[in-house]
């Protein structure tokens, strides 16, 4: 199975903030990389498919970028509704797997 | 409006079964990969199983196989996981997920419902 790992586990930061999330994978996934956000309570929700493609609806702050076994998650510009649980998610083969997330609270 | 609807989460005994249903709306339910996906209490998100469209092919995580077994209705726009030999490590929320397709490496999960709780306990 591949393993997904996520770095930082957990980060403060400001209204108005870059933020960037790390995700690594055991081996090469090419580009299959997935990002989820989820927020307490509330379904998981796609941001950003084969590691750059913006999910449609998903504002323009939120990028992606990697191939191979490292990628990143970009918030350009933290906005309130971005305090959430960040993860990534190899569909390069079954099972799929998901890292163990990255929270974002505020400072 | 695409909506996914979990139910028949509960408090059930270690070597007990438990039927979980995910009600699909919004959506041609026959033309897409279901999944189910789950989360313990301080982890992060498990894959647990997934079905094709047809319900010809299933898969499963090795953490599950061989007790859970995973299922759909087309006629119903349903999905199923019947859960038997259950275990303390099988509580958790337990997620329906749409694929945006069929199982291919561009696939994602794009829509989720909120869950349904089981927990497994003496």
């Amino acid at each position: 199975d591949i393993q997904m790992t996520q770095s930082p586990s957990s980060l403060s930061a400001s209204v108005g903030d870059r933020v960037t999330i790390t995700c690594r994978a055991s081996q090469s996934i090419s580009n299959y990389l997935n990002w989820y956000q989820q927020k307490p309570g509330k379904a998981p929700k796609v941001l950003i498919y084969v590691a750059s493609s913006l999910q449609r609806g998903v504002p323009s702050r939120f990028s992606g970028s990697g191939s191979g076994t490292d990628f990143t998650l970009t918030i350009s510009s933290l906005q309130p509704e971005d305090f959430a649980t960040y993860s990534c998610q190899q569909s390069y083969s079954i099972p799929f797997t998901f890292g163990p997330g990255t929270k974002v609270d505020f400072k | 409006e695409v909506q996914v609807l979990e139910s028949g989460g509960d408090l059930v005994q270690p070597g007990g079964s438990l039927r979980l249903s995910c009600a699909a709306s919004g959506f041609t339910f026959s033309s897409y990969a279901m999944n189910w996906a789950r989360q313990a209490p301080g982890r992060g998100l498990e894959w647990v199983s997934g079905i094709t469209s047809s319900g010809g092919t299933t898969y499963y995580a090795d953490s599950v196989k061989g007790r859970f077994t995973i299922s759909r209705d087309n006629s119903k726009n349903t999905l199923y996981l019947q859960m038997n030999s259950l275990r303390a490590e099988d509580t958790a929320v337990y997620y329906c997920a749409k694929m945006n397709g069929d199982y291919m490496r561009s696939s994602n999960f794009d829509y989720w419902g909120r869950g349904t709780l089981v927990t497994v306990s003496s």
